[in-house]
């Protein structure tokens, strides 16, 4: 079993859609959490970082943490044909500092 | 200044010979990574140099050879790759360790190997 599962997708939604992207974890050491948006060719763009349960919203992105359930998502509201690109989440303990761990991404196409 | 820059875009080399990638940033981060991406697949962290040592070594074979001439900088030296080197090469950096580690990527090296 990974220690991160992301669903790669593609996942296809219409412009304006809600949109939401999902990973569980298994390492109960986690406890920072960050999400990347990369595009085709591109190196990968921090989004969202967070070290705590609950919330946390900028602009039309809301990343969700429920560390009792190992479970993390990032919602994009009012979604965008620019936010089409690959979605990875990634995560760290506080011993692994410099090592994150990635899912495998998830690749999200928003049709106009 | 938030960028993290790689030189070159794009590089094409045959097995025998020998090139570098160059990485710099600006942010005063203290630690800084290289990772090798593969299509459709996430990141997989090569090295890690903090404080300018190196403190990961994921394992890479020996044709890889990294190198931190100052703090800003961070080189990758490249000798008789294979063509399954060929990927995307991205350089990463970081304030540190500790709660505001977030990694900051740059935009990466297309690597083909002949």
């Amino acid at each position: 079993q990974k220690e991160v599962e992301q669903d790669p997708g593609p996942l296809s939604v219409p412009e304006g859609a809600i949109v939401s992207l999902n990973c569980t974890y298994s390492n109960s050491a986690f406890q920072y959490f960050m999400w990347y948006r990369q595009y085709s060719r591109k190196g990968p763009e921090l989004l969202m970082y967070t070290y705590s349960s609950g919330n946390k919203e900028d602009g039309r992105f809301t990343a969700q943490v429920d560390k009792s359930s190992k479970y993390i998502s990032l919602f994009i509201r009012d979604s965008q044909p620019s936010d089409s690109a690959t979605y990875l989440c990634a995560m760290r303990s506080i011993q692994g500092a410099q090592k994150l761990v990635f899912g495998q991404g998830t690749r999200l196409t928003i049709n106009p | 200044d938030t960028e993290v820059t790689q030189t070159p875009k794009h590089l094409v080399m045959g097995m025998t010979n020998k090139k570098s990638l160059k990485c710099e940033q600006h942010m005063g981060h203290r630690a800084m990574y290289w990772y090798k991406q593969k299509a459709k697949k996430p990141p997989e962290l090569m090295f890690v140099y903090s404080y300018e040592k190196l403190s990961i070594n994921e394992s890479v074979p020996s044709r890889f050879s990294p190198e931190c001439p100052n703090s800003s900088l961070l080189n990758l030296h490249l000798h008789a790759l294979q063509p399954e080197d060929s990927a995307l090469y991205l350089c990463a950096s970081s304030q540190g360790a500790g709660r505001y580690n977030e990694q900051f990527f740059g935009p990466g090296t297309r690597l083909t190997v002949l």
